[in-house]
């Protein structure tokens, strides 16, 4: 694979349901990010993991947005419960250079944008 | 609140003339500063890094120009050309910020025939 590649390009939801983005990062990159993106804003951290340490979910607006990245590979962001202003366009990146060794070169998957009806 | 600004959503330039963007900072930590260029329905690509070291960074017609006194930052195009024709994100690492960057909102440049 060429790129980062994410599923599903659209995800059109009701609210109170749950939904799972996938994201298939560059193979061999050991960073994984989740950023969103909503109307107007830039992008917004919101989960990050580096190799088998443990992830920084800081970014994470609430406790309905979770995510876990299997053989540190795939990464599955999980949102529970969505809202309306879940409403955005989810962005994961990956990166092979880990943080503090240099810059920080993010490689971007096309997004999904995700609407709450 | 915004630790990485830009100021201008939108900007409008002739082709072949020169385009400015500018972002502002507020976290002197910060080591590295990015420039990404995203298309519409595309994910942001990477276009030219500083290192907070630096004062300049040249590739081809763009230039990243770092004013650390003033927390500023700037990307020059020229020419600029039509398929330049995109919104630029200004993003920076390092500062506490972990692995992730840390986004401005956004420049809109429109470059005219």
């Amino acid at each position: 694979g060429a790129g980062v590649s994410q599923s599903p390009s659209n995800k059109v939801t009701e609210k109170g349901k749950d939904v799972e983005l996938r994201c298939d990062p560059i193979s061999g990159h050991t960073a994984l990010y989740w950023y969103r993106q909503s109307l107007g804003q830039g992008l917004e951290f919101l989960i990050y993991f580096q190799g088998n340490s443990a992830p920084d979910k800081s970014g994470l607006p609430s406790d309905r947005f979770s995510a876990e990245r299997t053989g540190g590979s795939v990464s599955t962001l999980t949102i529970q419960r969505t809202q309306q202003e879940d409403s955005a366009v989810y962005l994961c990146a990956s990166s092979l250079v880990p943080p503090g060794t240099g810059y920080n070169e993010q490689f971007f998957g096309p997004g999904t944008r995700l609407t709450v009806l | 609140d915004q630790q990485v600004k830009q100021n201008s959503p939108s900007l409008s330039v002739q082709e072949g003339r020169i385009s400015i963007l500018n972002c502002d900072y507020t976290n002197s930590m910060f080591d590295y500063f990015l420039w990404y260029k995203k298309y519409p329905a595309e994910g942001p690509t990477f276009l030219i890094s500083i290192s907070s070291i630096k004062d300049k960074n040249e590739d081809g017609r763009f230039t990243v120009f770092l004013n650390k006194s003033a927390k500023h930052l700037s990307l020059h195009i020229v020419p600029s050309q039509p398929g330049d024709s995109a919104v630029y994100f200004c993003a920076a690492s390092g500062g506490g910020s972990q692995g992730n960057l840390i986004f401005g909102k956004g420049t809109k440049l429109s470059v005219k025939p």
